[in-house]
C-alpha cells in the first residue's frame, strides 16, 4: 500500500489569498490525483499529476485557479489561487502502489475561505 | 461520462439488523470497471473497505460483502448484522480496468446504527 500525508490538516484564509496544500507519499508513485469534496457530497476528481509533465485537469478545474506541481515521484502541491468562499471544501490527494487497483488517500485538508 | 449512484443517506438501522446500501454505476468508456467500497469512520480518513475487479465475483471485508453484477450494473453493499462500530459514511466508486486510475465516486451514504 501507499501512505499519503497532507499538510496542512486544515486552513482558514481570507478571500483573495492563495494557499498551498502539500501531499507526500511514503514511496515513489507514478500518478497522484487531487479531489475536492464539498460537505456531504461526492469526491470530485480535480486533476491528475505525473512527474515531469503538466497536470491534466478535469472539466471545471483550471491550472490558473488550481496549479499543481509534481517535482518528483513522492511529492505534489496543490495551490488554490484567489480563494473564494465557494472553494471551502476538503481537498484530498490519492495514489496507488505498484500492483494495486485501488487508490489510497491522504487524510484531507479542510479549507475554509472567509 | 462515468457515474455512480448510491442510496441517499442518512440510513438508520437497528443494531443486529441487516443493512443494504444500493449502488449502481454507468461506465460509458470502460467495459469492465473495477468496483470499490470505501468507508470513512468518524474522525478517520477514507479507507478501502472492499474491492472487486472481476464481474460476477464477490468481495467481503469486516462482515460486509458486495457482488459485482455486470448485467444490472450494480454493486450493492450488504451486512447481515450491523453493529455500533459500523457508524460511518460509505462510498461506492469505480475505476478503469486493469490498472490504477482515478476513481468516480458516489455521493456517500451515512449509516447510523441505533439501539433496537
Amino acid at each position: 500500500s501507499v501512505l499519503l500525508y497532507q499538510k496542512p490538516n486544515r486552513d482558514i484564509c481570507q478571500s483573495g489569498t492563495s494557499l498551498k496544500i502539500q501531499c507526500v507519499a511514503d514511496s515513489q508513485v507514478v500518478s497522484m490525483f487531487w479531489y475536492q469534496q464539498f460537505q456531504e457530497q461526492s469526491l470530485m476528481l480535480m486533476a491528475t499529476a505525473n512527474e515531469g509533465s503538466e497536470a491534466t485537469y478535469e472539466s471545471g478545474f483550471t491550472k490558473d485557479k488550481f496549479p499543481i506541481s509534481r517535482p518528483n515521484l513522492t511529492f505534489s502541491t496543490l495551490t488554490v489561487n484567489n480563494a473564494r468562499p465557494g472553494d471551502s471544501s476538503i481537498y484530498f490527494c490519492s495514489s496507488s502502489g505498484t500492483g494495486y487497483a485501488e487508490q489510497f488517500f491522504g487524510p484531507g485538508t479542510r479549507l475554509t475561505v472567509l | 461520462g462515468d457515474s455512480v449512484t448510491q442510496t441517499e443517506g442518512p440510513v438508520t438501522v437497528s443494531e443486529s439488523e441487516s443493512l443494504i446500501i444500493n449502488c449502481t454505476y454507468s461506465a460509458t468508456s470502460i467495459a469492465y470497471p473495477n468496483l470499490f467500497w470505501y468507508v470513512r469512520y468518524p474522525g478517520e480518513g477514507l479507507q478501502l473497505l472492499l474491492k472487486v475487479i472481476t464481474a460476477g465475483q464477490k468481495g467481503s471485508s469486516r462482515g460486509f460483502e458486495a457482488t459485482y453484477n455486470k448485467e444490472t450494473t450494480s454493486f450493492h453493499l450488504q451486512k447481515a448484522s450491523v453493529q455500533e462500530s459500523d457508524s460511518a459514511v460509505y462510498y461506492c466508486a469505480l475505476g478503469e480496468t486493469g490498472f490504477a486510475s482515478a476513481l468516480t465516486f458516489g455521493s456517500g451514504t451515512k449509516v447510523i446504527p441505533c439501539l433496537p
